[in-house]
């Protein structure tokens, strides 16, 4: 029940398109959805974040759309760009008990063509 | 503001040692959680600890072990090491008392090799 399941794998997205990545979870205890991007040799770099009280949090070319009766949540890259090129990991908590700490999706590996 | 600072930044040991990594948060932070990153099984969360107590353990082994000091700065050991410790260990940050908006920030990692 702790899981978050991500998808794709990978992705290969050419320079000016759309990267979406989806992630899925299954504890309702959860409240607080983070993304987070990395870089190689480098620790995972806070993206963007959304609560359930809300379906859709933009900042700049970054969306993360939230379907609660779902239980899915996706990252919209828009205009994507090379230096874009990352791995994104989806990731969830709660606010009490096992579902305090953060859990992480497997991450995927964008990579973003010129 | 500084980030998080992990050190040392690289670690090599062999079998059957131990290995100590330390981590000192953005100042002001008083919560530090530790995670492990491995290509096969991900991030995963190791412990948690807040104004010098462990708030929340992840599943593993008792070899592992961590502990905060007054300063909220904190280190993990690792104890009769194995070949599977191999991973880049996480330390991350966050202001407050951990609540469910656990905006974290991580550092960039001790990358431990074990041979």
């Amino acid at each position: 029940q702790q899981q978050v399941k991500q998808s794709p794998q990978s992705l290969i997205v050419q320079k000016g398109g759309i990267s979406i990545i989806n992630c899925a979870y299954e504890n309702t205890a959860f409240d607080y959805f983070p993304w987070y991007q990395q870089f190689p040799g480098k620790g995972p770099a806070l993206l963007i974040a959304i609560r359930p009280d809300v379906s859709e949090k933009k900042e700049g070319r970054f969306t993360i759309s939230f379907n609660k009766s779902a239980k899915q949540f996706s990252l919209h890259i828009m205009d994507s760009q090379p230096g874009d090129s990352a791995t994104y990991f989806c990731a969830a908590s709660g606010a009490s008990g096992s579902a305090r700490q953060l859990t992480f999706g497997s991450g995927t590996q964008l990579t973003v063509l010129p | 503001k500084a980030g998080v600072t992990q050190t040392p930044r690289y670690l090599i040991k062999t079998r059957g040692q131990q290995v100590t990594l330390s981590c000192s948060p953005i100042s002001g932070h008083r919560s530090v959680s530790w995670y492990q990153q491995t290509p096969g099984q991900g991030l995963q969360f190791l412990f948690e600890y807040f104004s010098e107590t462990q708030r929340n353990k992840g599943n593993f082994p008792g070899r592992f072990s961590g502990r905060q000091f007054s300063n909220s700065r904190s280190e993990m050991n690792v104890s009769t090491l194995e070949l599977g410790d191999s991973a880049l260990y996480l330390c991350a940050s966050s202001l407050t008392a951990p609540s469910s908006y656990n905006e974290q920030f991580f550092g960039p990692g001790t990358r431990l090799t074990v041979l």
